[in-house]
């Protein structure tokens, strides 16, 4: 039973470039969170979509942009990349109807230069 | 504003020494306390939930704990491999599966 699995696992940008960073969920499972984890901190909550639509979102500006497919997998848009996007992005996984575990996948590590 | 305080953020422990990880909260209508562990780098992984005060859960050598104001993970007779940064997390609220963390305690077990 594949787990969640993300990519790219690491990636190099510029100052105001963009970037796409891809999630596909556990078996079974429908709906997908993102955060961002700085380092030494906790995952900070950034949005959820459900049924290819976001469902609920934390406090990120709208440079944060996001997308969900049939099949369940996601996407995170970072547009403007800005020297504190620098984190650990992590995809989260859960099943709506049940509504609390929520597994995580490797991450992607962005760095901003 | 809902809130989650682990302590202490970093703990050394010899090989078998016993110890307990705190995760202090506040919040309004807590759904669930999560904890994972997480390895430097990677992904966190999931350990436990605990829905209601006086649960408690265990797995090899960590047990989880749960009261109206915080939560402990025991940990017993340690081994390196339990080297690891443990995070706590709640779900608070209705109509949100959000997950709000603390800092974690980073643990490392000598030999």
């Amino acid at each position: 039973d594949a787990g969640v699995t993300q990519s790219p696992t690491h990636l190099i940008k510029t100052r105001g470039q963009q970037v796409t960073l891809r999630c596909s969920p556990k078996s079974g499972h429908d709906t997908v969170s993102w955060y961002q984890q700085a380092l030494g901190q906790g995952p900070q909550f950034i949005f959820q979509y459900y049924e290819e639509e976001e469902r609920q979102r934390g406090n990120f500006p709208d440079r944060f942009s996001g997308h969900q497919f049939p099949n369940y997998s996601s996407e995170l848009n970072v547009n403007a990349l800005l020297l504190g996007d620098s984190a650990l992005y992590l995809c989260a996984s859960s099943l709506l109807a049940v509504g609390d575990t929520q597994y995580f996948g490797p991450g992607t590590r962005l760095t901003v230069l | 504003e809902d809130q989650v305080t682990q302590s202490p953020e970093a703990l050394r422990l010899q090989e078998g020494e016993s110890s307990s990880l705190n995760c202090s909260y506040t919040v309004s209508g807590l759904r669930g306390l999560f904890w994972y562990r997480q390895d430097p780098g990677k992904g966190p992984e999931f350990l436990f939930t605990l829905y209601s005060a006086g649960e408690e859960k265990e797995k090899e050598r960590l047990k989880a704990t749960l009261t109206k104001k915080e939560s402990f993970l025991h940990i017993t007779a340690p081994k390196p491999e339990d080297s690891a940064t443990y995070l706590c997390a709640v779900q608070a609220g209705d109509n949100t599966d959000k997950l709000i963390f603390g800092t974690g305690t980073r643990l490392q077990v000598f030999p």
